[in-house]
């Protein structure tokens, strides 16, 4: 099982701040995911990773930004949220190694903009 | 494309009695990953288990059990006995190679109540 951490893991912020959101995975986990998660249920896949330098977009637009400078750590930005980003998004990670396809996830941070 | 169904929106039982959740997914690959999470209240998914689609043999974990057939393309979860620790909402996932990456696509969630 990994472990993956998330921070903060509620958040409520004004318009037009700027926000960052938190992963760090313990595993050594080569890939990395952010998903967006409406209040309907529904999770959809925004960005992923498969190492050090390399990010991609998912299949759902997203006005964030992601990086991924260090293994470990997979921070997603806003750089002026809005009050259609409310929502919960959650960090995932899996290994290199087979089986690959496991994702493991992290807590999940909610946000709320007001 | 790829497609998970989850039809049941909402299962409510009485604690103690067995509940099916059903899984019905769409793939023109040969070789997939199915997998079942779990969302409590707490927020977070946890994996329950994953299922390659050369290995059509059931499996039981305890009070859990997956039956798997690949005629109707089906992959569901029953809970045996179930207990209030169960209430969640069950997620049900085909893996899909994209790009150099591997994409989870989830079907709805079923929420399950499970009331004493």
């Amino acid at each position: 099982e990994a472990d993956i951490y998330q921070t903060p893991r509620y958040l409520v912020i004004g318009t037009g701040k700027k926000i960052t959101l938190e992963c760090s995975q313990t595993m050594g986990h080569d890939k990395m995911y952010w998903y967006q998660q409406d209040p309907g249920m529904e999770l959809h896949l925004i960005h992923y990773s498969y190492g050090v330098n390399s990010t991609e977009k998912g299949d759902l637009s997203s006005e964030s930004t992601v990086s991924r400078i260090r293994t470990e750590h997979f921070p997603l930005t806003l750089e002026s949220a809005r009050p259609s980003h409310t929502s919960q998004y959650l960090c995932a990670s899996s290994p290199r190694q087979k089986p690959t396809d496991t994702q493991y996830f992290g807590p999940g941070t909610r946000l709320t903009v007001l | 494309a790829q497609k998970v169904t989850q039809a049941q929106t909402e299962i409510s039982v009485v604690e103690k009695e067995d509940v099916t959740l059903d899984c019905v997914y769409e793939t023109r690959d040969t070789t997939y990953y199915l997998f079942w999470y779990k969302q409590p209240p707490s927020g977070e998914l946890v994996f329950l288990i994953r299922r390659n689609s050369f290995d059509e043999q059931n499996e039981i974990s305890g009070r859990y059990s997956w039956n798997f057939q690949k005629s109707t393309s089906s992959f569901n979860f029953t809970i045996t006995a179930s207990q209030v620790v169960d209430s969640a909402v069950y997620f049900c996932a085909l893996s899909e190679a994209w790009g150099g990456a591997q994409k989870l696509v989830f079907g709805q969630g079923t929420r399950l109540t499970i009331n004493p």
